[in-house]
């Protein structure tokens, strides 16, 4: 089964730039999406297929992708970042939808 | 507004069975396939289990399979989980969760209910 790898955790000074990593196998070539998850509370999509944004997900968070990593930043970081991000993809193999590990990050 | 409201979840004995529901609204329900997702305390996403728009395809994680089936009622705009043979490890908070586009399948998890707690425990 196809697996997703990311660090679990991430720390940024406020202000700076984040960069959440997610490793897989070719994963370029797969659609991979980000969610935000803060205490207590049900994850929120915010990017989708690779690096489009939903509405109200400011512009400070990107997405890309390349060879066998995908990439979440997020700019300028504020407070209210602070949360659990985890890609995701399809493995169309199985018809599974599989989560990275997930990554806690910490503002300083 | 999109609601998913989860229902069902309980404490129960190892071996036990627990059916649970979700009900939708704010959204044509029988165009989008649907998840279980789950995430056991203080750790991550784990999916469950998911069904498309038409019922006509269904899927689950290893960890569940031959124990765990999912369904739906379109006309009742509702996703059902029937959960037997429970372990300790399923013990779990239970997301409903819609994909983002009609007929899509295992995509974008566009909106996630707030969940319905399962405890598994003698």
């Amino acid at each position: 089964s196809y697996v997703l790898t990311q660090p679990p955790s991430v720390s940024v000074a406020l202000g700076e730039t984040a960069t959440i990593t997610c490793g897989g196998n070719r994963i370029a070539t797969k659609s991979v999406h980000w969610y935000q998850q803060k205490p207590g509370q049900a994850p929120v999509v915010v990017i989708y297929y690779d690096r489009d944004r939903p509405s109200g997900i400011p512009e400070r968070i990107s997405g890309s992708s390349s060879g066998d990593t995908a990439t979440l930043t997020i700019s300028g970081v504020e407070a209210g970042d602070e949360a659990d991000y985890y890609c995701q993809v399809r493995d169309t193999s199985a018809e599974h939808v599989v989560f990275g590990g997930g990554t806690k990050l910490t503002v300083l | 507004e999109v609601q998913l409201v989860e229902s069902g979840g309980d404490l129960v004995q190892p071996g036990g069975s627990l059916r649970l529901s979700c009900t939708a609204s704010g959204f044509t329900f029988d165009y989008h396939s649907m998840h279980w997702v789950r995430q056991a305390p203080g750790k991550g996403l784990e999916w469950v289990s998911g069904l498309t728009w038409d019922s006509r395809s269904s899927a689950y994680a290893d960890s569940v399979k031959g124990r765990f089936s999912i369904s739906r009622d379109n006309d009742k705009k509702s996703l059902y989980l029937q959960m037997n043979s429970l372990r300790p490890e399923d013990t779990a908070l239970y997301y409903c969760v819609k994909e983002l586009d009609p007929y899509s399948y295992y995509a974008v998890l566009d909106f996630w209910g707030q969940g319905t707690l399962v405890t598994v425990s003698s």
